[in-house]
């Protein structure tokens, strides 16, 4: 079984201040994905990024970046200099790998991260 | 490009009715579909998957039930609500791509 743990419940920043939200996943499988969504007032959950368990490049998009360490089961997403735009819920998932990705879209979430950026 | 509505946004039912939610895709074919449930609080619990018409997999036990009567058409119901069902169901499709994408979600409260 799969097991994602956001140990961080709310974080409170000022506006661009830099955050960083903690991810650590447990699963016994080899091939592995691992995403972050963001969960916005509206309740959508917007698709952010997705990492492969081969692929442990750092990954930057404007102010938002990814670190993926596979020795430390983590996979921490960053803010810098958070914007109020950036206050939503965010969620790290897992999903493993099955021949003919049949598994494409099941995923285990974490508890979620609520994120407040004061003006 | 794709799309997936959901609908309704809000519901309010009594103990004891029947639910129907309904979820639709568009801009793609043959995607697997999803019913997700977030309680309170809590992240999202994978209730239902489906990789075809008639295709239906249970995540967990629970007073729900799931169909899908067309290929991009997925239906989440119940018999008889019960308080527990209260929360934010979200749908969400993928195709092959590891990543979901999600409708907007239907708040169920249940009195």
């Amino acid at each position: 079984a799969q097991k994602v743990t956001q140990a961080q419940t709310e974080i409170s920043v000022v506006e661009k201040e830099d955050v960083t939200l903690d991810c650590v996943y447990e699963t016994r499988d080899t091939t592995y994905y691992l995403f972050w969504y963001k969960q916005p007032p509206s309740g959508e959950l917007v698709f952010l990024i997705r990492r492969n368990s081969f692929d442990e490049q750092n990954e930057i998009s404007g102010r938002y970046s990814w670190n993926f360490q596979k020795s430390t089961s983590s996979f921490n997403f960053t803010i810098t200099a958070s914007q109020v735009v950036d206050s939503a819920v965010y969620f790290c998932a897992l999903s493993v790998f099955y021949a003919g990705g049949t598994s494409y879209g099941k995923l285990t979430f974490g508890q979620g991260t609520i994120l407040t950026v004061h003006p | 490009s794709q799309t997936i509505h959901q609908w309704p946004a809000t519901l309010v039912q009594p103990v004891g009715s029947p639910l129907s939610l309904e979820c639709t895709v568009e801009g793609t074919s043959n995607p697997n579909l999803y019913w997700y449930r977030q309680a309170a609080g809590r992240g999202l619990q994978l209730l239902f998957y489906s990789v075809g018409i008639g295709q239906i997999s249970s995540e967990v036990p629970q007073n729900l039930s799931a169909s899908r009567p067309q290929d991009r058409q997925f239906i989440l119901s119940s018999k008889k609500l019960l308080l527990s069902d209260s929360g934010f169901y979200l749908c969400a499709w993928s195709r092959g791509r590891p990543e979901a994408f999600f409708g907007q979600g239907t708040r169920l409260t249940v009195v």
